[in-house]
């Protein structure tokens, strides 16, 4: 079955513009995740949705949402974008929520390759 | 304060050898732990798992890892390494705190390991 799309894969934006991010995970799973990755920061864990609900969220300012579709597909926004938000944004799916059973594999898409003059 | 170390920046094996990739981490509550690869330009993807149970885990293309608690370690390994393993290794720990609404998710910095053949 096909991965974990997302897109665009690459995306230049000036300080101040937002941003719109799409992931969509492998059919059947309903658990979508998103995280920050930047050479300084790290890996960073921003939100996870499951069945259209936000289940759990990370540490990031209130410019940083995301949103779920009754057919799983997830978006992620960030307002006023500034230069620190350059980054590579991971989404991953699950078919659980929390990806908490022993069992379940978590699947991550390429990345959307954000950057922020 | 939860946190996630992984004491080597860079672990060198020879192949064939057997691997080891170190983690430790702290939590306030139960913790879920995990472990993921990035190979260059080939994305993010998760390896294995600790939920409950038993102490050891096995997970993909030949990696192990083992929970320890009273260490609060949770170390990668693999019997044998590949030079086709060498690639930037994140262990991260999910906290799962039932008095909230969210559990905290915190990544490691990563380990590079390489493979020499």
């Amino acid at each position: 079955k096909a991965g974990v799309t997302q897109t665009p894969r690459y995306l230049i934006k000036t300080r101040g513009q937002q941003v719109t991010l799409s992931c969509s995970p492998i059919s059947g799973h309903r658990s979508v995740s998103w995280y920050q990755q930047t050479p300084g920061q790290g890996l960073q864990f921003l939100f996870e949705y499951f069945s259209e609900t936000q289940r759990n969220k990370g540490n990031f300012p209130g410019r940083f949402s995301g949103r779920q579709f009754s057919n799983s597909r997830s978006e992620m926004n960030v307002s006023t974008l500034e230069l620190g938000d350059s980054a590579l944004y991971l989404c991953a799916s699950s078919s659980t929520s929390g990806f908490r059973t022993s069992t379940d594999t978590q699947y991550f898409g390429p990345g959307t390759r954000l950057t922020v003059l | 304060a939860q946190s996630v170390a992984q004491p080597e920046d860079q672990v060198n094996v020879a192949e064939g050898n057997p691997l080891t990739v170190k983690c430790t981490y702290s939590v306030s509550g139960n913790p879920y732990l995990f472990w993921y690869v990035q190979y260059p330009n080939r994305g993010l993807q998760f390896l294995l798992k600790y939920i409950t149970g038993d102490n050891l885990v096995k997970g993909s293309y030949g990696f192990e890892a083992e929970f320890n608690k009273s260490q609060t370690s949770f170390h990668l390994k693999k019997p044998s390494a590949l030079v086709s393993d060498s690639a930037l290794y994140f262990c991260a720990v999910r906290d799962i705190l039932r008095e909230t609404s969210y559990d905290k998710v915190i990544f490691g910095p990563g380990t590079s390991l390489s493979v020499i053949p």
